[in-house]
């Protein structure tokens, strides 16, 4: 079944810092990732896709298959990226999207 | 820019009650999704439509039923709500084109249900 698995609950680095925040999926097919952010009292937005390969807010993630990886992960983290972070997968052509259980980013001063 | 609007941002109901979460996008996107937002669980999607009338289960559909009858509005129906569908709702649309075949999701603010 699909899956996408989100190991830690809190993520919790100083500013400045190096931040990676882990996903896994599980898929037989070609899947399509990406992330979410929901900052405080803020609707859930997206961050960045796998398809597009940018960088957003100092943000990357590469898929990498062979892992069944897509982390994300940003060199130097700023106090302004504190927010609840999903990671998600698209699996059929109905464009149906699952979600996993998500990471709280915290960023200390 | 799209807009998802859900009706009501927050609901208290009673157990047994019939409850209807209604949400409205005003971008012509052909699909429409229901999550429930649970802390420690994610986003687990309770039912999708991808075109009017059209609709399938998610993971979670036990207890809920769907609406759809016009493109722009998608309703999530609690036929008798019970105290575990306390929690967060939120609707998203998004759009099928040519060239992105899934496109992002665009979500509401979301519905905050207490059923007591």
């Amino acid at each position: 079944a699909q899956r996408v698995t989100q190991p830690e609950k809190l993520l919790s680095v100083f500013k400045g810092a190096p931040v990676e925040l882990k996903c896994n999926y599980s898929y037989s097919g070609s899947p399509e990732l990406f992330w979410y952010v929901q900052y405080s009292r803020q609707r859930l937005q997206l961050l960045l896709r796998h398809i597009s390969r940018e960088s957003i807010k100092g943000f990357t993630a590469d898929l990498n298959k062979g892992e069944t990886s897509f982390h994300l992960k940003k060199p130097f983290a700023q106090e302004e990226d504190s927010a609840m972070y999903y990671c998600a997968l698209c699996y059929s052509s109905a464009s149906k999207i699952i979600f996993g259980s998500g990471t709280r980013l915290s960023i200390r001063p | 820019d799209v807009k998802v609007t859900q009706s009501s941002r927050y609901l208290v109901k009673r157990t047994g009650e019939k409850v209807f979460l209604e949400c409205v996008q005003d971008m012509d996107h052909e699909n429409m999704f229901w999550y429930r937002q649970d802390p420690g669980l994610g986003l687990r999607l309770i039912y999708f439509s991808y075109d009017v009338k059209m609709k399938e289960k998610g993971d979670i559909p036990e207890g809920y039923s769907v609406s759809r009858e016009k493109k722009e509005r998608f309703s999530l129906i609690l036929e008798s709500a019970s105290t575990n569908q306390t929690s967060m709702y939120l609707c998203a649309s998004s759009r099928i084109t040519v060239v992105e075949v899934n496109s992002p999701l665009h979500f509401g603010n979301g519905t905050r249900l207490t059923v007591t």
